[in-house]
């Protein structure tokens, strides 16, 4: 069964404290993997895609990594406005364009 | 450019019932997909629509149902709402070229 996990489920951190988070799956072919950012009662924000084991991208404090089984996105010296839930998405090489399966998230807070 | 749209933002609804829910896409995208978050479940992929057909569906029953017009813009509609329906139901839209989706606010269903 294809299966996207994502961890920490929460994850509290300290303005300036660098972490990581982790997106592992289970597919059976992968088209394109998918960081998206969510504050409460909003729609989901795009981040970033990636497609292939060893491509990075970065977008201000934020950097996105992919292997062969997981994605980390890595978020440098946070600020309170990160506070956010992350989603990792992947999309299935034999899937529709529109046929996303999302990991549980990871909530962020970051204290100042 | 414009996002994608979905109204109405909140809807409050009775067992029973029927519900119809719009999303209008972000200009020239062809292709929209539905969603179910539910703090439970996360996001779910309920169907996909490009170019006026059903192009994939999700495992939900069949009181869900959808349909897309010539202007790209997308309804859902659940009948015989139940107490489970609660959630914020998300609609997504993304061009031919990228793999890429943008989400609308979504719409707030709560059931009673």
């Amino acid at each position: 069964e294809d299966q996207v996990t994502q961890s920490p489920e929460a994850l509290r951190l300290q303005e300036g404290e660098s972490s990581s988070l982790n997106c592992s799956y289970t597919v059976s072919g992968l088209r394109g993997l998918f960081w998206y950012r969510q504050d409460p009662g909003k729609g989901p924000e795009f981040l970033f895609t990636l497609y292939s084991a060893g491509e990075e991208k970065e977008k201000e404090r934020l950097k996105a990594t992919l292997t062969k089984k997981e994605s980390f996105l890595h978020i440098t010296a946070p600020k309170p406005e990160d506070s956010a839930t992350y989603l990792c998405a992947v999309q299935l090489s034999r899937g529709s364009q529109g046929n996303l399966i999302f990991g549980k998230g990871t909530k962020l807070s970051v204290k100042p | 450019k414009a996002g994608v749209t979905q109204t109405p933002r909140y809807l409050i609804k009775t067992r029973g019932q029927q519900v119809t829910l719009s999303c209008s896409p972000i200009s020239g995208h062809r292709s929209v997909s539905w969603y179910q978050q539910t703090p439970g479940q996360g996001l779910q992929f309920l169907f996909e629509y490009f170019s006026e057909t059903q192009r994939n569906k999700g495992n939900f029953p069949g009181r869900f149902s959808g349909r897309q017009f010539s202007n790209s813009r997308s309804e859902m509609n659940v009948s015989t709402l139940e107490l489970g329906d609660s959630a914020l139901y998300l609609c997504a839209s993304s061009s031919d070229r990228g793999l890429e989706q943008y989400f609308g606010p979504g719409t707030r269903l709560t059931v009673t």
